[in-house]
């Protein structure tokens, strides 16, 4: 079993719309929990942070844990073309290793 | 301001050849860290650093080497390249290794092995 699933889409929505991206993880002992964005041909960059349960706001992206069901999502709000990207969750314990999802393509159209 | 550079950003090699890849930071992290990204698979740690001459092994570290001489630097050593080998490097850093230090990342050396 991995330690992180995420579905890797591709997810198409128009411009404006609501996203929902998300992942599972099997490890209940995951404490800090985080949202990459990576661009085409670029590295990944955080974009959300979380520890342990709860939801976190920043801007238009929300970021949820769920630890009981061992879920976390990350919403973004009024999309944007410029929020077309590869979304990876990423969770860890102690912070030496760093457990990612497969990634989510994102595309958002105008 | 350059953040992680990785060079080169493309290569071609053949099997049982031998390369390094090179990762500067230039923040002054002391934490280094070397993924891979294959399609479908995600990163997967290879080798990280909590600093200069201290390095640990990730979850995928057969069949590379890392050294660790100053904080600038962490280079990635195949040794016997192998088409399993093929995929998109990443090196990362972060200042403290804390979970709510974020990690940044280099651009990527994208590694064919034929």
């Amino acid at each position: 079993q991995k330690e992180v699933e995420q579905d890797p889409g591709p997810l198409s929505v128009p411009e404006g719309a609501i996203v929902s991206l998300n992942c599972t993880y099997s490890n209940s002992a995951f404490q800090y929990f985080m949202w990459y964005r990576q661009y085409s041909r670029k590295g990944p960059e955080l974009l959300m942070y979380t520890y342990s349960s709860g939801n976190k706001e920043d801007g238009r992206f929300t970021a949820q844990v769920d630890k009981s069901s061992k879920y976390i999502s990350l919403f973004i709000r009024d999309s944007q073309p410029s929020d077309s990207a590869t979304y990876l969750c990423a969770m860890t314990l102690t912070g030496n290793q760093f457990y990612f999802g497969t990634g989510t393509s994102l595309t958002v159209i105008p | 301001n350059a953040g992680v550079t990785q060079t080169p950003k493309f290569r071609i090699l053949k099997i049982g050849q031998s390369m390094t890849l090179q990762c500067t930071q230039d923040m002054n992290h002391n934490y280094m860290y070397w993924y891979r990204q294959d399609p479908g698979m995600g990163l997967k740690l290879i080798y990280y650093s909590v600093g200069a001459g201290i390095t640990d092994k990730g979850e995928v570290p057969n069949g590379y080497n890392v050294s660790r001489s100053t904080t600038e630097d962490f280079p990635l050593r195949l040794e016997l390249a192998a088409p399993s080998q093929t995929s998109v490097y990443f090196c990362a850093s972060s200042y403290s290794g804390q979970p709510d230090q974020p990690q940044h990342f280099g651009d990527g050396t994208r590694l064919s092995i034929l």
